[in-house]
């Protein structure tokens, strides 16, 4: 199994530009998280979904923020238009049972 | 709701010392308990789970942890640390199944493994 897929791994862009990260959960996995870490707010659920509906975006800090999963094999973080404060780590994650499947994460640097 | 409280924000122990890491929860019901460990520039892995069966879970890696619902823990312990194992470790919460399995994160606790 190649488990959770993120793409880019690495992501350099200028304020204001458009932002898209890419993941694949693990076939099979009927659930998927997006997280975003940073030092001063640590490990934050932004939203998630279940069988490819969103189930709870409280955690998406604002409009420039939104998520889709379009099938169950991919989903899409947008940030639009990007701020500098929105630099950090985004996870995506991916669920069987009880178990969260982290990817390896895509670093957001803007500038 | 519910949340985690890891006590030390970095810990420091002997190679071949005992890894102890603290974790403290609240929940509203009963909960699931997660400990995950992240190392440089990496995703996180599960290390183990509590999900209402045995109280002592054993992981991978030779870690373990104990559910104590007197003292709402869930410490993660190793009898002798190996420098393989420095990084950071987080401890979560999820309300079970009813609660969608939301992940409440701890603030994570750095393990430094020193010669």
């Amino acid at each position: 199994d190649a488990g959770v897929i993120q793409s880019p791994r690495h992501e350099v862009t200028e304020m204001g530009q458009e932002v898209t990260l890419r993941c694949k959960p693990i076939s099979g996995h009927n659930s998927l998280f997006w997280y975003r870490q940073t030092m001063m707010r640590g490990l934050e659920l932004l939203i998630y979904f279940n069988n490819n509906v969103p189930i709870d975006d409280s955690g998406m800090p604002e409009d420039r923020f939104s998520a889709k999963m379009p099938n169950a094999s991919f989903s899409t973080l947008k940030i639009q238009p990007s701020e500098p404060r929105d630099s950090a780590v985004y996870f995506c994650a991916s669920r069987s049972l009880d178990t969260q499947y982290f990817g390896p994460g895509t670093r957001l640097t803007v500038l | 709701a519910q949340s985690v409280t890891q006590l030390g924000s970095h810990v420091s122990v002997s190679e071949g010392a005992l890894v102890l890491l603290r974790c403290n929860y609240s929940s509203s019901v009963p909960p699931y308990l997660f400990w995950y460990v992240q190392y440089p520039n990496q995703g996180l892995q599960l290390l183990l789970k509590y999900t209402s069966a045995a109280t002592l879970v054993k992981g991978i890696n030779g870690f373990e942890a104990e559910f104590k619902k007197s003292e709402t823990s869930f410490h993660l312990t190793k009898p002798s640390a190996h420098m393989s194992d420095a990084a950071e470790y987080f401890c979560a919460v999820s309300e079970g199944r009813g609660g969608g399995n939301k992940l409440t994160f701890g603030t994570g606790t750095q393990l430094k493994v020193e010669l």
